[in-house]
């Protein structure tokens, strides 16, 4: 099946920082990436539709200032929390649809942690 | 609106007998589910998918689902547990084109 990979896989980091996380289709274009945040164990939650060449589609209650998406290619899409603090630590994932398919491929996500 | 509900969020069994994982579906029309599996610091990988086709969907691993519109339920279930099976799993079901609603998940543990 296709594979999203997603960089990097652990990242802690000072308060106050940025941190950009990418994600890339492998071996398949994604006009439409998405990115969810997960909370130690609770579900997945939808943060934002990132649409290749137009602006990112935000879920109610996120902050677009906050979480800046980028989809620079048909293969990559990045979320960069900015001015991270404690509370932005969580899980963060990224899927893409597969072409002409009914499903989401997911990475691995990427575990952000914030001093 | 479309949502799941994972009546369970915390199933134990034992190595060799079946696992049920339940979920309940709510749609105002002929849903898309979907079951993922998340092993510990991994990623989702997709087990099985219902689209309007057959009612029993079998996955990987050896999990089948049902797709009982009577009950609005897609309960998973596998016949004989693995220890390698213990992980969570989520319900999802598809909301748009590509937004999906996941449940809020059952851990699964598999008892040696």
């Amino acid at each position: 099946g296709a594979v999203v990979s997603q960089h990097p896989s652990w990242v802690i980091c000072k308060s106050g920082t940025s941190v950009k996380i990418e994600c890339r289709s492998l071996d398949f274009q994604a006009t439409t990436m998405f990115w969810y945040r997960q909370f130690p164990k609770q579900s997945l939650m939808l943060m934002a539709t990132s649409n290749e060449g137009s602006k990112a589609t935000y879920e109610q209650g996120v902050e677009k200032d906050k979480f800046l998406i980028n989809h620079a290619s048909l293969t990559l899409s990045t979320l960069t929390v900015t001015s991270a603090h404690p509370e932005d630590s969580s899980f963060y994932i990224c899927s893409a649809p597969g072409t002409g398919e009914n499903i989401q491929y997911f990475g691995a996500g990427t575990r952000l942690s914030v001093l | 609106a479309q949502s799941v509900t994972q009546l369970d969020s915390h199933v134990s069994v034992s190595e060799g007998t079946p696992v049920l994982l339940r979920c309940n579906y709510s749609s105002s029309y002929s849903p898309s589910l979907f079951w993922y599996v998340q092993h510990p610091n991994k990623g989702l990988q997709l087990l099985l998918k219902y689209t309007s086709a057959a009612t029993l969907v079998k996955g990987i691993n050896g999990f089948e689902a049902e797709f009982k519109k009577s009950e609005t339920s897609f309960h998973l279930t596998k016949p004989s547990a693995h220890m390698s099976d213990a992980a969570e799993y989520f319900c999802v079901v598809r909301a748009g084109t590509y937004k999906y609603i996941f449940g809020t998940g059952t851990r699964l543990k598999v008892l040696a």
